[in-house]
Parts: structure tokens; C-alpha cells; sequence
């Protein structure tokens, strides 16, 4: 069975840095890309970059100064960095496999809200 | 950036009848569009991939057409179950982008 959860905090404060992990298991991690993206309250989906397993990586300009995606093949995890959050931040980040360029699997998503 | 248009924003359906969607993209991405169904409190699910390939286990109700610049999702005879709403999403150009969305409720 295929899944992906997403962990971490779901509560970060403004200038603090938010980090999640995504658990892969029921399929490899090799030879996929890995995507977060996300979706702020009532709106809609933004892509916000993703890495290969070999750990090359590519992000949305609009958040490439603040983001960072890493993966650990071993521990079939993939994370997301975003530093100096603030209320635009807040969503709900999903991350998800990317198999030719279409993310065709997705976790549940995890709510993060940026606030003091 | 590529910008994706959705039309139109809500469409409010009887249960039995055709849907459309339809999605414009700024500039030509060939066929590298998909389409995803989101229920509220869910993740999206891919359902159309490359403008016109059905996903795996996808009812065949659904299915998608077109190229270069527009595009469309069609719903043959709507189920309560596909109310919800369809984004588009385009993987042609970094940085990958999603339109708006189409909410499709039921009358």
C-alpha cells in the first residue's frame, strides 16, 4: 500500500524556520522525483519545488531563497525547509511523488500555521 | 511563468449531466497538462494525466482532450461523488503551476 505522511510541526512562529518530513513507504524512493506543494487557506495548490533521489533539486522562484528540499534514500524520507516564515506561510504542505513530471501520488497533507 | 486559466469557477450540476471544464494556458505547453479532483479535507487526486490519458483506476466518466494553449475535462453523466473541485496543472515549464480550480456542486 502506497503512502506518503507528512510530519513535523504545526505551529512555527514568524522569522522561525518550518520544517516537515515525508515518509515514504509501500514503494521506493529511487529513480522518483519527490514534490512538496501547497495550498494556503481556501485557496489554491502551489508547487513548490522538488528533489530527485540523487538529491538534485529544483524550486518555484517565488520561494527558492527560502526553501530547501533535501531526500535520505535510507530512511526513505524527504524534507522541506522553509526559513523566515511568516503568515503567508501558512497552508496545508503536501508532498508527493513525481513520476514524469505529474505528481501522481500525494500524501494527506499536514496544516501549518505561522503565528506568534 | 505560465499562468493557467480555469472557466468556470463554480458550475452547478444535476446529478446525470455533462460536465465541461475547460483550462487556458499563457503560452503553448504541448500536451503536458493534468487534471486533479480535490474533496474537501482530501489531497488532490490525479485523474487525467498529458491532457488525455486516463489514471490508473479512474472511472472512464472522465476524460480530457486538447493542446497547445486550451484544454478540457469532460464528466459524461456526473455522480454525487464527483462533486468537488478540478484543478489543472501544467508540467512543461519550471516553475510548475496550478489554475485556480472549478468547484462543481450539485443542485
Amino acid at each position: 500500500q502506497v503512502q506518503l505522511q507528512e510530519s513535523g510541526p504545526r505551529l512555527v512562529k514568524p522569522s522561525e524556520t518550518l520544517s516537515l518530513t515525508c515518509t515514504v513507504s509501500g514503494l521506493s524512493i529511487n529513480y522518483y522525483y519527490w514534490s512538496w506543494i501547497r495550498q494556503r487557506p481556501g485557496k489554491g495548490l502551489e508547487w513548490i519545488g522538488y528533489v530527485y533521489y540523487t538529491g538534485s533539486t529544483e524550486y518555484n522562484p517565488s520561494l527558492k531563497s527560502r526553501v530547501s528540499i533535501s531526500v535520505d534514500t535510507s530512511k526513505k524520507q524527504v524534507s522541506l525547509k522553509v526559513t523566515s516564515v511568516t503568515a503567508a506561510d501558512t497552508a496545508v504542505y503536501y508532498c508527493a511523488r513525481d513520476h514524469g513530471n505529474l505528481a501522481d501520488f500525494w500524501g494527506q497533507g499536514t496544516l501549518v500555521s505561522v503565528s506568534s | 511563468e505560465i499562468v493557467l486559466t480555469q472557466s468556470p469557477d463554480l458550475q452547478s450540476v444535476t446529478p446525470g449531466e455533462k460536465v465541461t471544464i475547460t483550462c487556458r494556458a499563457s503560452q503553448s505547453i504541448d500536451t503536458r497538462l493534468h487534471w486533479y479532483q480535490q474533496k474537501p479535507g482530501q489531497s488532490p487526486k490525479l485523474l487525467i494525466k498529458y491532457a488525455s490519458q486516463t489514471f490508473s483506476g479512474v472511472p472512464s466518466r472522465f476524460s480530457g482532450s486538447g493542446s497547445g494553449t486550451d484544454f478540457t475535462l469532460t464528466i459524461n453523466s456526473l455522480e454525487t461523488e464527483d462533486a468537488a473541485t478540478y484543478y489543472c496543472h501544467q508540467s512543461s515549464r519550471f516553475p510548475f503551476t496550478f489554475g485556480p480550480g472549478t468547484k462543481v456542486d450539485l443542485k
